[in-house]
């Protein structure tokens, strides 16, 4: 089908390990963004990627890293987990409007 | 780099009546205005957007306004239902970049 998907959907670790977030998009949108929702706080850009092999940090990018290998997947790592990263993250892209369609969100605890 | 602020963080309206929520941004360069709405448990969706060249856009019961002197935009929704019950956020673009900076979101209930 068609769209933005996200995986895993939910996800519960423990601090210090690694947890790769999957994103995965059909419309082959050349910009692609991750965010984290946390009470208090809105939405907050992490990383984004303007095209394969480009991307560039956001608001809150310190513990994350991300990459662009291909136009449609674009995953983003947490290389040591800590609690402060327990949130709903979620991942869109962007259409030529500047539309952002995001993905079904990503809730990860980190214990 | 851009910052946007969002006012109110809850707001309670009965049915019928009008809500209006305030943002405002700190880049006068930003040129991109959308606003999203976010039900419970869902991903946020786009509602209605602006761009800086214009000053007000009207979608059926929503409209937003926006005021570049001020650097401030407005979402106002006449007639509420029970259904525009969620979280609102509002966001800015920077000039020159494809990203967008979110405001902090207001969660808006309507009663019956």
């Amino acid at each position: 089908d068609a769209g933005i998907t996200q995986s895993p959907r939910y996800k519960i670790t423990e601090t210090g390990r690694q947890v790769t977030l999957m994103c995965h998009q059909t419309w082959s949108h050349s910009y692609m963004f991750w965010y984290r929702q946390d009470l208090g706080h809105g939405l907050r850009l992490i990383y984004y990627s303007a095209a394969a092999d480009i991307t560039d940090k956001g608001e809150v990018p310190d513990g994350y890293v991300v990459s662009r290998s291909k136009t449609e997947n674009f995953p983003l790592t947490l290389e040591s987990a800590t609690r402060s990263q327990t949130s709903v993250y979620f991942c869109a892209s962007m259409a030529g409007t500047g539309e952002l369609f995001f993905g079904e969100g990503s809730r990860l605890t980190v214990l | 780099g851009e910052n946007v602020e969002q006012h109110p963080s809850t707001l309670s309206v009965q049915e019928g009546d009008s809500a209006v929520i305030k943002c405002t941004y700190s880049d006068s360069a930003s040129n991109y205005f959308p606003w999203y709405k976010q039900e419970l448990g869902k991903r946020p969706q786009l509602i209605i957007d602006i761009r800086s060249n214009v000053g007000e856009k009207k979608d059926q019961r929503i409209a937003v306004t926006l005021n570049k002197t001020a650097k401030h935009f407005s979402l106002h929704i006449t007639e509420t239902q029970p259904e525009d019950s969620a979280v609102y956020f509002c966001a800015a673009s920077p000039y020159g970049t494809d990203k967008l900076i979110f405001g902090t979101g207001t969660r808006l209930q309507v009663f019956p």
